[in-house]
């Protein structure tokens, strides 16, 4: 079966230090990969996805990057924290839906950390 | 319509009532549509993944519809008890899933 494992639960970190969240999946094979976080008001706002090895787009410009080094392993990073990337953050994989249009495609996701920047 | 969108924010329901609310998404590029409910200290769970126009899906006394001609889908919670006291997400999948943001039920015994 597969397994999303996403580490730490909690983090508190000082402004201006980096950051370094870590995502790994089990049990499946080229999943797409997304980084959510929870934004007040907006449910969940897509960060990155990738639907492949080092292949990460974008959705908001932002003081964060990702990174896949590995076909089952997503890195959400930080040169230099902000005060307003404190938040909830997600990950999430999935199938890549147009490989196979009967594959159930539904996300799941991680148990998500709590970033605290001070 | 370019992002998703859901409508009501937040809903209070009295145990025991009937109640739905609305998933907007952008019909072009369209493949599914899911819906997650996300209770606090948790992480959001499927519900249902509808692809095909008129898809109806039911689980318990949750059920949801889909028109992808203009896109929209409807989540009916029937007979509401304070478990189901959740986040409802909706989101549309193309090559990526992009979350609407939520509409907040509370169920009041």
């Amino acid at each position: 079966s597969q397994t999303i494992h996403q580490w730490p639960a909690t983090l508190v970190q000082p402004v201006g230090s980096p950051l370094s969240l870590e995502c790994t999946v089990e049990g499946t094979s080229n999943p797409n990969l997304y980084w959510y976080r929870q934004a007040a008001g907006r449910g969940l706002q897509l960060l990155f996805y990738s639907v492949g090895i080092g292949q990460i787009s974008s959705e908001v410009p932002q003081n964060l990057s990702a990174s896949r080094p590995q076909d089952r392993q997503f890195i959400l990073s930080s040169k230099k924290l902000l005060l307003s990337d404190s938040g909830f953050y997600l990950c999430a994989w999935s199938s890549l839906p147009r490989r196979n249009p009967l594959m159930n495609t539904e996300a799941f996701f991680g148990q998500g950390t709590r970033l605290t920047v001070v | 319509i370019l992002n998703v969108e859901q409508s009501p924010q937040s809903l209070h329901v009295q145990e025991g009532d009937s109640t739905n609310f609305t998933c907007s998404f952008p019909s072009s590029n369209f493949y599914a549509l899911h819906w997650y409910r996300w209770e606090t200290a948790k992480s959001p769970e499927a519900l249902f993944v509808m692809t095909l126009n008129g898809d109806e899906k039911k689980k318990g006394r949750i059920s949801a519809t889909l028109n992808t001609k203009e896109g929209y889908s409807y989540l009916y919670i029937k007979g509401s008890q304070p478990e189901d006291s959740a986040t409802y997400l909706c989101a549309s999948n193309d090559y990526k899933l992009s979350f609407g943001a939520g509409t907040t039920v509370t169920v009041r015994a």
